[in-house]
């Protein structure tokens, strides 16, 4: 299994600025995910990132507005650049590791963000 | 591609009842597993329920069961004697390889246990 956290929880930021929300692993993982999630709504992928390659980003999102860096197996970050209100969300990251007999898929508490 | 659908946006039902979570999938694969996600209001996603397409058995997890229909692509959650602690967001999910594949998710049942 893993456990995951993640800073901060949530933030204020106003426009134009930039955001980076860290993830940590307890353990070592391969592949890293960052979500993203309106209240009340499903997740959607924003990019995959794994240890020593470019992170691969879904439709729709792009590196420029998402930069993710994936420094070693325990650790990675997602950058929100020049936010407007249209970024409020919260973001999740979750990481894939051997659960019971199978991967599984755990998620880090998530960060909301709020930009005015 | 491959996609996931929840037609219930909204359940409720009383505490100690039984409930049933609706999901149907779409994958060209044979190969595939489920997964049943649940969000509490804390916001925090927990892994309920798992099930690999090639196994006939239904998994079942202590109050938590399915009933995978794997020819009707149908893949419910049901929860027996619900409890409070059972309220939350519950998120159907496909991913078509373990190791290195994101998840499809649906959009998500949202759970209300009336006490």
């Amino acid at each position: 299994s893993a456990v995951i956290s993640q800073k901060p929880s949530r933030d204020i930021c106003q426009r134009g600025t930039s955001l980076t929300i860290q993830c940590q692993v307890d353990s070592q993982v391969t592949m890293m995910f960052w979500y993203r999630q309106q209240p009340g709504q499903s997740l959607t992928l924003i990019a995959t990132a794994n240890q020593g390659s470019e992170a691969t980003y879904e439709s729709g999102f792009v590196i420029d507005k998402f930069p993710i860096s994936r420094p070693n197996l325990t650790f990675s970050t997602l950058t929100v650049s020049n936010m407007s209100p249209e970024d409020s969300s919260i973001y999740l990251c979750s990481a894939e590791a051997l659960g019971q007999g199978a991967y599984e898929q755990y998620f880090g508490p998530g960060t909301r963000l709020t930009v005015t | 591609a491959q996609t996931v659908t929840q037609s219930q946006p909204e359940m409720s039902v009383q505490e100690a009842e039984t409930v049933t979570l609706s999901c149907t999938y779409d994958t060209s694969e044979n190969n595939y597993y489920l997964f049943w996600y649940k969000q509490p209001p804390s916001r925090q996603m927990i892994l309920v329920i798992r099930q690999e397409a090639y196994k006939q058995q239904n998994a079942t997890e202590n109050r938590f069961s399915v009933n995978f229909q794997k020819a009707a692509k149908s893949f419910s959650l049901k929860i027996s004697d619900s409890q409070l602690g059972d309220t939350a967001m519950y998120f159907c999910a496909l991913t078509t390889r373990f190791g290195n594949e994101k998840l499809t998710f649906g959009t998500g049942t949202r759970l209300t246990i009336i006490p």
